[in-house]
């Protein structure tokens, strides 16, 4: 079974400053990968999304995430973090036969984002 | 956004009743899913429909059936609501067809069982 995990239950970055937020998956075949945002009290956003192809996808709101099959790994990162970008991270692997998550995503716990002014 | 939304966005029950939670989608996708999220836990699917009348479990079924009569309507029953099911419920829906499962999600009913 595949699995997913976020090593940082909570993250503290300056405002101004970059962010990376880690995510590792157990997959046996190639995954689909997904990072999603959760703002307070909302549903869950897509930020971007890896399914084949250059392994460093951008997404929205200045995000970019980096495949790396070596290291089973998915990394969520920003160049310069904003107020705004306090949130829940959740980084996310399509299972099923299809490998492309038609029978639901496995998530992370999530990772708590927080900006310091 | 799909246009889903998902009823109630809130309620408390007593254990023991019956409770009905429903997604509504407009965008006319094939798959719909039903999460619970859980601190510490993330989401955890619990079932998934894969078109009308076409429903399968996920991680954490037990106690819970879902039904889809109709490609827009997805429902999800708690038989006999226990308080471990106290949570937050997402609906979501995917495409199909195309290649990319990416999933979009409704705004969430906070279930409370007392």
């Amino acid at each position: 079974a595949q699995s997913v995990t976020q090593p940082d239950i909570h993250i503290t970055v300056s405002e101004g400053a970059s962010l990376e937020l880690r995510c590792n998956y157990s997959y046996g075949a190639t995954p689909y990968l997904f990072w999603y945002v959760q703002s307070p009290g909302q549903g869950l956003q897509l930020l971007l999304k890896y399914f084949s192809g250059d392994t460093l996808v951008q997404g929205i709101k200045g995000f970019e995430a980096e495949f790396k099959r070596s290291q089973s790994s998915f990394n969520l990162r920003k160049p310069s973090v904003h107020w705004s970008d306090a949130a829940e991270y959740f980084c996310a692997v399509g299972e099923g036969s299809s490998g492309g998550g038609a029978d639901g995503l496995t998530f992370g716990k999530g990772t708590h984002l927080i900006i310091q002014p | 956004d799909a246009g889903i939304t998902q009823s109630p966005r809130h309620k408390v029950t007593e254990t023991g009743t019956p409770v009905t939670l429903r997604c509504h989608q407009t965008e006319n996708h094939r798959y719909m899913y039903w999460y619970r999220q859980d601190p510490g836990h993330g989401l955890r699917l619990i079932h998934y429909s894969y078109g009308v009348k076409d429903t399968d479990k996920g991680e954490v079924s037990d106690g819970y059936s879902v039904s889809r009569s109709k490609t827009e309507d997805f429902l999800l029953t708690l038989e006999s609501a226990t308080s471990s099911q106290t949570s937050v419920y997402f609906c979501s829906t995917s495409a199909s067809g195309q290649g990319s499962y990416e999933q979009y999600f409704g705004p969430g009913t906070r279930l409370t069982v007392t």
